[in-house]
């Protein structure tokens, strides 16, 4: 089944411990995204990636960092979580910037 | 970069009747117009998108068009139902300035609810 899949899907922990969001897909898409929705915000971007080894910022990357080093899979990773990154998060892939992006299930993250 | 704006924030209309969410963008270049749906506690799925050498396509009881001269398109719902109540997202394809990747910018969402 061709899918988005992102872990965990609900994390509560506390500021300043390291965490990682995992992303993957199964439709050997090139392009993947982080996106965060916040009440009355909608959803805004975080990074994005065009394929292996190529990403860049979008409209909110301070505080996150992301790799992709295999095509399948983008973590998020906060290094040092702060209280206003209690959001819900949506990985996203799609074969390109102009085709159908594909979300997962979203990961809702409170940082105590 | 890409700016779009999306009105209205939120639209209340009666089981049958029309619902029209607009959405405007800056980047002349932009080229693709998706529109997703977002169920309550769901993740956001397409329900349509548009291409800049078309100015409309339908698909059942949804359409969108495209204004590129305005520098606008339009979702339109007809005969509205329960299940239409959702959030609804507007998004173009853009690059950002000093990037040569291309991205979506999104536009912050209609809530939009069907009343029986």
């Amino acid at each position: 089944e061709a899918q988005v899949t992102q872990n965990p899907r609900y994390l509560i922990t506390v500021t300043g411990k390291k965490l990682t969001v995992t992303c993957s897909q199964n439709m050997n898409h090139e392009y993947m995204s982080w996106y965060r929705q916040d009440p009355g915000l909608g959803l805004r971007q975080i990074y994005y990636s065009m394929n292996v080894e190529v990403t860049d910022k979008g409209d909110v990357p301070e505080g996150y960092k992301v790799s992709r080093k295999e095509k399948r899979n983008f973590p998020l990773i906060l290094e040092s979580p702060s209280p206003n990154q209690t959001s819900l998060y949506f990985c996203a892939s799609s074969l390109g910037v102009n085709n159908e992006q594909f979300f997962g299930p979203g990961t809702r993250l409170t940082v105590l | 970069g890409e700016n779009v704006e999306q009105h209205p924030s939120t639209l209340s209309v009666q089981e049958g009747d029309s619902a029209v969410i607009k959405c405007t963008y800056s980047d002349s270049a932009s080229n693709y117009f998706p529109w997703y749906k977002q169920e309550l506690g769901k993740r956001p799925q397409l329900i349509i998108d548009i291409r800049s050498n078309v100015g409309e396509k339908k698909d059942q009881r949804i359409a969108v068009t495209l204004n590129k001269t305005a520098k606008h398109f339009s979702l339109h719902i007809t005969e509205t139902q329960p299940e239409d109540s959702a959030v609804y997202f507007c998004a173009a394809s853009g690059t950002d300035r000093g990037s040569t990747l291309g991205r979506l910018y999104f536009g912050r969402g209609t809530q939009l609810t069907v009343w029986p």
